[in-house]
């Protein structure tokens, strides 16, 4: 089983602060890291994927970035508003095609 | 484009009663999906099947079986539900990696 870890666990940020949370993987059998949001009763969206080392992927507030040799990613969010209020997937993949999820990180952004 | 749809929405079994959940995507995707999410758990695999014909376990396996009909449909089976399997069930598709998920399926059992 691999091993993939985020942090923290959970978040709580006011309406305009900046964030930033990690997921740690394996650096050996690195194929891709995908970032996912989750809101509440819904299913999980992807926002990322990320393949090279150094990649830098941004959508709008909302960027990543990868370290594969050191088997880390940041996911950042800039000036953080309610709507994004939700859990962050990360997701390791190997060349053999299977994803293992992180347990996430649920971020909450007070008005 | 449906994407990705799941059979039951809610589901209250039985100790011992046996169900299928269904899954279907019209993305001509190759790989399929099975997760249960539990609370503070994120999402574990139960099963996965890289291509039609084949099927391969997960992290969970234990309690469930899985079929994959064709290339667009992969059911999950409770044969003995017990309740520990009271769990949120996530189907989900991919091509290259990114997945695409549907909505869940809330199973109780009691």
């Amino acid at each position: 089983i691999l091993n993939v870890e985020q942090s923290p666990q959970s978040l709580h940020v006011q309406e305009g602060d900046s964030t930033n949370f990690t997921c740690s993987f394996p650096s050996s059998n690195f194929y891709a890291l995908h970032w996912y949001r989750w809101e509440t009763a819904k299913s999980p969206e992807a926002l990322f994927v990320m393949t090279l080392n150094g990649d830098e992927k941004k959508k709008g507030r909302i960027s990543a970035t990868l370290n594969t040799k050191e088997g880390y990613s940041y996911l950042y969010i800039k000036g953080s508003q309610p709507e994004d209020s939700a859990t962050y997937l990360c997701a390791f993949n190997t060349n053999a095609g299977k994803s293992t999820f992180g347990d996430g990180t649920t971020l909450t952004v007070k008005p | 484009n449906a994407g990705v749809t799941q059979t039951p929405k809610f589901q209250v079994l039985k100790t011992g009663q046996s169900m299928t959940l269904q899954c279907a995507q019209d993305m001509n995707h190759n790989s399929m999906y099975w997760y249960r999410q539990d609370p503070g758990m994120g999402l574990r695999l139960i099963y996965y099947s890289a291509s039609e014909g084949t099927t391969d376990k997960g992290e969970v396996p234990n309690g469930y079986n899985v079929s994959r009909l064709n290339k667009r449909e992969f059911s999950l089976r409770l044969e003995s539900a017990a309740p520990s399997q009271t769990s949120v069930y996530f189907c989900a598709s991919s091509e290259m990696g990114e997945q695409y998920f549907g909505p869940g399926t809330r199973l109780t059992v009691t």
